[in-house]
């Protein structure tokens, strides 16, 4: 059974501090991507990887950064946490598949409250 | 820009019934499309995907149609269960440097009443 395992179901932390989220997938995938979903604004990509080492912003990055060292993990870094990035947090992966259409696997998400 | 729009309203059925959701999209020029399920407080589940040369896609109870003339994609439950109470959403992706980012639309809930 495939599996993205996200390292903490519910966080609480104070405005100011660094956090980390932590996501590990075990499925050899190439892509992996971290999300946050908010009522009404749906799931924002916040920064994407497609290979180790590599990353790419997306549509939302300010105030958080990646770092994929290894294959199978990827971290999302909020360097100073403010109010606003309260939220739930999801990470997903994906394989390349033929043409690149394949499916994408979510962990079962962060909910992330900065206080 | 990239748009993907979905009803941000609530959709409510009732048993039995079809249910059609709407997908559209402007500024993208996709390959294919996806449709996920996300239940509360959970991720995202895959469904369906649908390439930009099928006009139409099955998997049991779900059929998907794909419109890039229209720039548009349904999705729709056939005999609906409350089950099948959740939000879908669709997904697109965007070819960027590097790799190729999955855009999400914000969804529709549907709710399906006995």
């Amino acid at each position: 059974d495939v599996k993205v395992t996200q390292s903490s179901r519910y966080l609480v932390k104070r405005t100011g501090e660094k956090v980390f989220l932590e996501c590990v997938q075990d499925m050899d995938h190439e892509n992996m991507f971290w999300y946050r979903q908010d009522p009404g604004l749906g799931l924002r990509l916040i920064y994407f990887s497609y290979d180790v080492k590599m990353k790419e912003k997306g549509d939302i990055p300010e105030g958080y950064s990646v770092s994929r060292e290894k294959k199978e993990r990827f971290s999302l870094i909020l360097e100073s946490a403010s109010t606003n990035q309260t939220s739930m947090y999801l990470c997903a992966s994906r394989g390349w598949g033929v043409a690149m259409n394949t499916e994408a696997f979510f962990g079962q998400g962060t909910r992330l409250t900065v206080v | 820009s990239q748009k993907i729009e979905q009803n941000s309203e609530a959709l409510n059925i009732q048993e039995g019934k079809t249910a059609t959701l709407t997908c559209n999209y402007t500024n993208y020029s996709p390959a294919y499309l996806q449709w996920y399920r996300q239940d509360p407080g959970r991720g995202p589940v895959f469904l369906l995907l649908i390439r930009e040369n099928e006009k139409e896609k099955r998997k049991e109870r779900l059929k998907v149609t794909f419109d890039t003339t229209l720039k548009q994609s349904l999705f729709h439950i056939t005999a609906s269960q409350p089950a099948d109470s959740a939000t879908y959403l669709c997904a697109l992706e965007g070819v960027t440097g590097g790799g190729n980012k999955l855009t999400f639309g914000t969804g529709t809930q549907l709710k399906v009443e006995l």
